[in-house]
């Protein structure tokens, strides 16, 4: 069955660096999403991306946060200057339909971030 | 604002019992609800989504009802197992916004015990 992938799986780094979390969406999938979840808390909405540009972001998603898709198959968020508050689990999603009301969107295993 | 909340935020249950985990949201205006299950450390996998049309959806042991108009959700999950024992999620996808965000409940902890 087809699924999302992400890499790395964990991923440490230092105040103040860029790091750049990795995502294969779905082959036929036409949206793709970060989500990030602190420990303990809500999973939450970073950004969403259709058509090779960002259709929504949150307040979270501020200027030292990016999104790309480099290739047909690749999905990318970049960090620019890591804060230790960035520490989290982020979550890639995808899903087909352009049909709102059917939307279905399937998650990635995670990348566990960790700023140091 | 959406607000979704799960209660309870934690469960615990003998094997073979039928259970019901409760998920509320405050802003009707919705296109659609899932339900996920997420693992210690793992990410989250769908389960059932619900369009807003729709009363309810069932996947094997599964049964997940929406009433938009009082702003809840259930999931049934019949006869229980202890591979059932994860954290359960919601979200709602709202009208508004046309990026398709989901906003995630704060999650039910379900612990099925032999």
């Amino acid at each position: 069955e087809p699924e999302v992938t992400q890499t790395p799986s964990h991923q440490v780094t230092q105040m103040g660096q860029e790091v750049i979390l990795r995502c294969v969406p779905i082959s036929n999938h036409l949206y793709f999403y970060w989500y990030r979840q602190i420990l303990g808390q809500k999973v939450e909405f970073l950004v969403s991306f259709y058509n090779n540009e960002i259709s929504e972001k949150s307040e979270i998603f501020d200027d030292q946060f990016s999104v790309e898709r480099p290739d047909g198959s690749n999905f990318t968020l970049k960090i620019r200057s890591t804060k230790l508050e960035d520490s989290a689990m982020y979550f890639c999603a995808s899903s087909e339909s352009q049909d709102p009301g059917y939307n279905e969107q399937f998650f990635g295993p995670g990348t566990r971030l960790t700023v140091l | 604002k959406q607000e979704v909340t799960q209660i309870p935020a934690a469960l615990s249950v003998p094997e073979g019992e039928n259970l019901v985990l409760n998920c509320s949201f405050t802003d009707s205006a919705i296109y659609n609800l899932q339900w996920f299950r997420q693992d210690p450390g793992k990410g989250l996998t769908s389960l059932l989504l619900i369009q807003s049309s729709q009363r309810e959806q069932t996947s094997g042991r599964l049964n997940a009802s929406l009433d938009k108009s009082s702003g809840r959700s259930t999931l049934y999950i019949a006869a229980s197992q202890p591979g059932d024992s994860a954290t359960y999620l919601c979200a709602v996808k709202v009208l508004t916004g046309g990026g398709n965000k989901l906003t995630f409940g704060t999650g039910t902890q379900l612990k099925v015990e032999l």
